[in-house]
């Protein structure tokens, strides 16, 4: 199994919503990240897990907060969102801590905020 | 920090010409380097990857790239490219020892048939 699955596939929501991403990976990968993706723009790191720690916050805003209940699985808890937080919402795993770090993404979440 | 340019921000180009998209880098130590692929609608692909070995390295898709450790550039090419070509580009960089992703900001590419 070679994929990185991720729900919902469209997400719309309220800004008083709280709503939570999920993703799933079973190729044994110990690194997760989440990425936001505007359109037309490269990926944006938001956050990295490494066997099951946060190990990068790249200076997201609180009203995202993210969770590793285990070593497959990473949740993107959101709530109190903006508009501008509408995107595409990839996630990705890696084989952590070796110098062949391939990323596989999933298909991500479109995630509107209205 | 590590940076990854990709100039050519949106190339149209007729089926069956040749196509290279370039991409540089800036970090001096050993890198890691490769070109995903984001169809329209679809979810990002690995085209292609380098890690060590012959700097021309071959994909899928008919897609190869040559790692140019003098210029720092890891430019992306195919002799001739289809209708399907069609899609952003993304370059992106890892060191090899780190986690982190660096990626350039794509290259939006449109055959026309």
């Amino acid at each position: 199994d070679t994929e990185v699955t991720q729900t919902p596939k469209h997400l719309v929501m309220g800004m008083t919503n709280k709503k939570s991403l999920k993703c799933e990976q079973h190729m044994g990968h110990r690194a997760m990240y989440w990425y936001k993706q505007k359109a037309k723009k490269p990926p944006e790191l938001m956050f990295v897990y490494s066997y099951e720690k946060l190990s990068i916050n790249e200076s997201v805003p609180s009203r995202f907060s993210p969770e590793c209940p285990n070593s497959s699985l990473l949740n993107l808890h959101l709530h109190a969102l903006q508009p501008e937080d509408s995107a595409l919402y990839l996630c990705a795993s890696s084989q952590a801590g070796t110098a062949l770090d391939e990323q596989f993404f999933g298909p991500g979440t479109r995630l509107t905020v209205l | 920090a590590q940076s990854v340019s990709q100039h050519n921000h949106h190339v149209i180009l007729s089926e069956a010409a040749s196509l290279e998209l370039g991409c540089n880098y800036s970090y001096g130590g050993t890198v890691n380097l490769f070109w995903y692929v984001q169809y329209p609608g679809q979810h990002l692909q690995l085209l292609l990857k380098y890690f060590s070995g012959d700097p021309l390295v071959k994909g899928i898709k008919g897609f190869e790239a040559e790692f140019i450790k003098s210029k720092f550039s890891f430019n992306l090419r195919k002799p001739s490219v289809q209708w399907s070509d069609t899609a952003e580009y993304f370059c992106a960089v890892n060191s090899n020892t780190g986690n982190q992703f660096y990626f350039g900001t794509g290259t939006s590419l449109t055959v026309i048939p």
